[in-house]
């Protein structure tokens, strides 16, 4: 997984709560991504960042917001927790190389908003 | 706009056969790649391989053989000869070239192939 780790594995909140998730890597990654995965479905991508201190909207960026202060950590926040937002998150960077670069994905957190 | 279709959602063998996930892609980009990744129960996504658009050569790796058709807009899995551990599902994924630093560069997913190998 390129060293890729997420925080939490799984959390439980109600609606209207708030977390963060936490994806760190620590090879100097300057692409970072955050995915969502939906029963049955591929993943779509939710916010990404092309370096530390810059981040961009995704496909699906509403109600998720991003930081990226430190080079090795992208958080992805839950500002007030929907139940349509029960998902598993993944976090991904990518590495260049062989005329082309590869996304990596971290191990998932699973998230239920009841 | 790019998109990917899996349109077997899910496929059963017995152990040893040979099984044929079928990819097809839709992209306007001249230069563009397109991916397999496992996701076994556990739940990880694992990352199979790699075609850039350029490079029409068929791969094989093992028991997994990787079958590119640009004139048909394809890019199917076969393994042969399944094993039990093959049990996943199996995504195809399709991004476009990065043409600047500052671009973020999206995967497109397929919706999956849920495949099942009995003993």
């Amino acid at each position: 997984n390129a060293g890729v780790t997420q925080t939490p594995k799984f959390r439980v909140l109600k609606t209207g709560q708030s977390m963060t998730l936490l994806c760190a890597q620590d090879m100097n990654h300057e692409y970072m991504y955050w995915y969502r995965q939906d029963p049955g479905m591929g993943l779509r991508l939710i916010h990404y960042s092309v370096g530390e201190g810059t981040t961009a909207k995704g496909e699906v960026p509403d109600g998720y917001n991003v930081s990226r202060l430190k080079k090795q950590n992208f958080l992805l926040g839950l500002e007030s927790a929907a139940p349509s937002q029960t998902s598993v998150y993944f976090c991904a960077i990518s590495l260049i190389g062989g005329k082309g670069e590869t996304q990596y994905f971290g191990p998932g957190t699973r998230l239920l908003v009841l | 706009a790019q998109k990917v279709t899996q349109a077997q959602t899910e496929i059963s063998v017995v152990e040893k056969e040979d099984v044929t996930l079928d990819c097809v892609y839709e992209t306007r980009d001249t230069t563009y790649y397109l991916f397999w990744y496992k996701q076994p129960p556990s739940g990880e996504l694992v990352f199979l391989i790699r075609r850039n658009s350029f490079d029409e050569q068929n791969e094989i790796s093992g028991r997994y053989s990787w079958n590119f058709q640009k004139s048909t807009s394809s890019f199917n899995f076969t393994i042969t000869a399944s094993q039990v551990v093959d049990s996943a599902v199996y995504f195809c994924a399709l991004s476009g070239e990065r043409r600047i630093k500052a671009a973020g560069n999206k995967l497109t997913f397929g919706g999956g192939t849920r495949v099942l190998v009995k003993p």
